[in-house]
């Protein structure tokens, strides 16, 4: 069974820079795994970040940025803001199906 | 402006059957894969099962297979979730998503319905 692994919680001050990673049971996470990225508040439906590793949608904001960092996918941060506080959650796909990580849940503290 | 509205969640009991239902709109519906994500209370997301645009292409995660069914009917704009054998671990909020298109991802996400399995 595969398994999608991220940090389960991560704390950054405001104004700093935090690396949220995405890592596969399977190996290396590659581009050919199209790393999507969302954000999700409590009682609200997730929101889309990034598509295709590093890819933003119209609405994300410019702070955001998306990647591939020592064999994982990553979501970088830049100049936190105290709305980021969230649950992060990773997609990958596998060839058919797709699975998502268990979440991080980032504090702005 | 694209919408996805979810109807069909309640309570059922354990071995029973449940259709959710999702009607999309503001897009042309026809040219994207569709997807069911569920999310049960107070944990992460699971991605369930997915449909391509024309309906004759479709996966799903291990623990549904044989259970569950997607469809989809583009005159309708509308996509389907035929659950059967529920179990108590499915019980969850479904979200209808709009999933691929375009070479963009999982961009469109409904409000979800939820399903509650128990007895």
């Amino acid at each position: 069974q595969t398994v999608v692994t991220q940090e389960p919680s991560l704390t950054v001050s405001p104004g700093g820079t935090v690396t949220l990673t995405c890592a596969s049971s399977t190996g290396t996470v590659t581009s050919g795994y199209y790393p999507n990225w969302f954000q999700q508040k409590p009682g609200q439906a997730p929101r889309a970040l990034i598509y295709s590793t590093s890819n933003k949608h119209s609405w994300t904001p410019a702070r955001f940025s998306g990647s591939l960092l020592g064999g994982k996918a990553a979501l970088t941060l830049s100049g936190v803001q105290s709305e980021d506080e969230a649950e992060y959650y990773c997609l990958l796909y596998y060839g058919g199906p797709w699975v998502f990580g268990g979440g991080t849940k980032l504090t702005v503290l | 402006e694209v919408q996805l509205v979810e109807s069909g969640g309640g309570l059922v009991q354990p071995g029973g059957s449940l259709r959710l239902s999702c009607a999309a709109s503001g897009f042309a519906f026809h040219t994207y894969w569709m997807c069911w994500v569920r999310q049960s209370p107070g944990k992460g997301l699971e991605w369930v099962a997915d449909i391509n645009e024309a309906g004759s292409n479709m996966f799903f995660m291990d623990s549904v297979k044989g259970r569950f069914t997607i469809s989809r009917d583009n005159a309708k704009n509308s996509l389907y979730l035929q659950m059967n054998s529920l179990r108590v671990e499915d019980t969850a909020v479904y979200f209808c998503v709009r999933c691929s298109g375009s070479g963009i991802y999982y961009d469109s996400w409904g409000q979800g319905t939820l399903v509650t399995v128990s007895s």
